[in-house]
């Protein structure tokens, strides 16, 4: 297996413009999770999948924020307006029954820049 | 809510010394805790996963110790390698949650 693949590694952008952030699970995890990297805060839990359906967003920090995952192989998240602040590394990751037994497996990561 | 705290924040050894990384958390109402690796500009790598039911779990010159009661792990790293710099995160998870320490910085300088 490929492991979690996200995409872009890289993404500069401007103020206001939208950013898609992309993951793809690992094939027969089930679970699926956004976290935000930064200096100041560290890795915080944006919002976690099970089984495709939202379980807890209350990372999310603010509506300009929403995540999807429409089918068990591809989850997208969206900052529409970007903002400066929103400037982190975004991980996803996945899990096999929400990581209780198996743990948890990263993907490389999106290192978002907004300008 | 849980809180994880790693110490020290920052560790530089010289290359074959043992290591002793720590990693307490407050609530101990886990289901297991796993400690990950990230090199700089990199995505985390996990190192060990201990569930609640364990004590420890070893990998090549890595092993990692769980005392669920008092809330502790460590990572014990056996003669170091210059390799083995980058920060070591510890993660617990509980509930439908991962929660992350703020890490050890290693360096291992040859």
């Amino acid at each position: 297996d490929a492991g979690v693949i996200q995409s872009p590694r890289h993404e500069v952008t401007e103020m206001g413009q939208e950013v898609t952030l992309r993951c793809k699970p690992i094939s027969g995890h089930n679970s699926l999770f956004w976290y935000r990297q930064t200096m100041m805060r560290g890795l915080e839990l944006l919002i976690y999948f099970n089984n495709n359906v939202p379980i807890d967003d209350s990372g999310m920090p603010e509506d300009r924020f929403s995540a999807k995952m429409p089918n068990a192989s591809f989850s997208t998240l969206k900052i529409q307006p970007s903002e400066p602040r929103d400037s982190a590394v975004y991980f996803c990751a996945s899990s096999f029954r929400s990581g209780q037994d198996y743990g948890y497996t990263f993907g490389s990561g999106t290192r978002l820049t907004v300008v | 809510k849980q809180e994880v705290t790693q110490i020290p924040a920052a560790l530089s050894v010289p290359e074959g010394e043992n290591l002793v990384l720590n990693c307490s958390f407050t609530d101990s109402a886990i289901y297991n805790l796993q400690w990950f690796r990230q090199d700089p500009g990199k995505g985390l790598t996990s190192l060990l996963l201990i569930q609640s039911s364990q004590r420890e779990q070893t990998s090549g010159r890595l092993n990692a110790s769980l005392d669920k009661s008092s809330g502790r792990s460590t990572l014990y790293i056996a003669a170091s390698q210059p390799g083995d710099s980058a920060t070591y995160l510890c993660a617990v998870y509980a509930g439908s949650r991962l929660t992350f320490g703020e890490g050890t910085q290693l360096t291992v300088n040859p």
